[in-house]
């Protein structure tokens, strides 16, 4: 079973700082994906790694997958308030007769402050 | 514009009285699956479908059916509804290519009293 695990839970960051949201994963996986949503919003896509040492980067945010590690991260740079919503790693079985399955972290609960 | 449709956005019901959360996509996507997110435990997968006529379960699958019977309908039935289905539910549908993201409807809040 694919068990996920996203830290930190609450993140309360000043704006212009930096941080890094990391989910481990318990199984193999190739395919792992990035949420955002805002409160009382539904989920929109940031961004989808699917090998090893796959980075992306978007903005402010960057995320990478290390399957080695079974480790993702989503990296901030220079906070900013508009990037406050709750952030979600998810990641899906590789092949086998789960294949649609998807798992998702608990979220992350980001604050940016003034 | 491409989007996911759920309905209703909100439902609030008693236990016992069955009832189906609709959801239909029109980007022709071959992938859709259901979701309830919870305070504290994020999103669980309910159920799947890769494609009309293929469901199965996700990690929460007891108390809920689905079925695809077209490509683009995807519906939640809660036969008989408990208290602790009481939840945000989302739809969502992708092509599943593994590069393709998920798209999400609004959500469905629904309160089992």
């Amino acid at each position: 079973e694919l068990k996920v695990e996203q830290n930190p839970l609450f993140l309360s960051m000043q704006e212009g700082k930096n941080y890094t949201i990391y989910c481990n994963y318990s199984t193999t996986s190739d395919r792992l994906y990035w949420y955002r949503q805002d409160p009382g919003k539904s989920l929109e896509s940031l961004f989808v790694l699917l090998s090893n040492g796959a980075v992306k980067q978007e903005g402010r945010l960057m995320a990478s997958l290390d399957t080695k590690a079974r480790l993702s991260t989503l990296h901030i740079t220079a906070a900013v308030h508009d990037l406050s919503a709750t952030y979600f790693c998810a990641f899906s079985n590789a092949g086998g007769t789960s294949y649609g399955k998807l798992t998702f972290g608990q979220g992350t609960i980001l604050t940016v402050h003034p | 514009e491409a989007q996911v449709t759920q309905n209703p956005r909100y439902l609030i019901t008693v236990t016992g009285k069955k009832l189906t959360v609709t959801c239909s996509q029109n980007m022709n996507h071959e992938y859709m699956s259901w979701y309830r997110q919870d305070p504290g435990l994020g999103l669980r997968q309910i159920y799947y479908s890769m494609n009309v006529e293929v469901t199965d379960k996700g990690d929460v699958p007891e108390g809920y059916k689905v079925s695809r019977k077209e490509k683009r309908n995807f519906p939640l039935i809660l036969e008989s509804p408990s208290p602790n289905q009481t939840s945000l539910y989302f739809c969502a549908s992708s092509f599943w290519t593994g590069a393709s993201p998920l798209h999400f409807g609004n959500g469905t809040r629904l309160t089992v009293t």
